[in-house]
């Protein structure tokens, strides 16, 4: 897991609400992703970041909004839109150049009561 | 569009005998490949990846896989399982255009190496 980390690592929440997991690494890494698991279908993009102020939308984003305010953050909210929120949610880091193997965190899991 | 095609949803295998994962994969021009592995609860772990070279990869753990750009697979390797290499398995591609930063994963292929 690196110099990623992810808080909280269970998060439960009611329906309605929105609510913001965390991401932060040290590593100094350019690139930020958020990913979505779910059983059986392995890992979905919902955005990414190649800069500070700058992302872009990935495979299912809707219902998701991201910020990235700075180089080392960049939190995820699950909105009230988001429809199917529980899962298992993925931060990652790509240093960019040679070589640029993707790092992920430790992973924090939603549950919508 | 690229892609990735993990066939088997899961792989059994006997302590101490060789096991494969089969990966497939989908991408414009030459490709990057990864393996990364998952144990429950946690994040993926970097196994080994293709840029250039060698068609055989070396990883992680005793792991390597064999790049074959004929049959466009990238399988997963070892030659005598433990029991704790019992995991999920992922494929993943990335190309190698500009701006190319997206991974694109398989399903996942799940692990399970019998005493």
């Amino acid at each position: 897991d690196g110099g990623i980390t992810q808080s909280p690592k269970y998060l439960f929440r009611k329906e309605g609400q929105n609510v913001t997991l965390s991401c932060e690494q040290n590593l100094n890494h350019d690139a930020m992703y958020w990913y979505r698991q779910d059983p059986g279908q392995g890992l979905r993009l919902i955005y990414y970041s190649q800069i500070v102020n700058d992302f872009q939308k990935g495979d299912i984003a809707e219902g998701y909004s991201v910020s990235r305010e700075k180089k080392e953050s960049f939190p995820l909210t699950v909105t009230s839109a988001q429809k199917n929120p529980t899962a298992f949610y993925l931060c990652a880091t790509l240093a960019g150049g040679y070589p640029d193997t993707q790092y992920f965190g430790p992973g924090t899991r939603l549950t919508v009561l | 569009a690229q892609s990735v095609a993990q066939p088997e949803d899961q792989v059994n295998v006997a302590e101490g005998n060789p096991l494969t994962v089969k990966c497939t994969y989908s991408v414009s021009g030459n490709p990057y490949l990864f393996w990364y592995v998952q144990y429950p609860n946690r994040g993926l772990q970097f196994l080994l990846k293709y840029i250039t070279g060698d068609n055989l990869v070396k990883g992680s753990y005793g792991f390597e896989a064999e790049f074959n750009k004929s049959q466009t697979s990238f399988h997963l390797k070892k030659p005598s399982a433990l029991v704790s290499d019992s995991a999920l398995y992922f494929c993943a591609v990335r190309g190698r255009g500009a701006g190319s930063y997206q991974l694109t994963f398989g399903k996942g292929t799940k692990l399970s190496v019998i005493p």
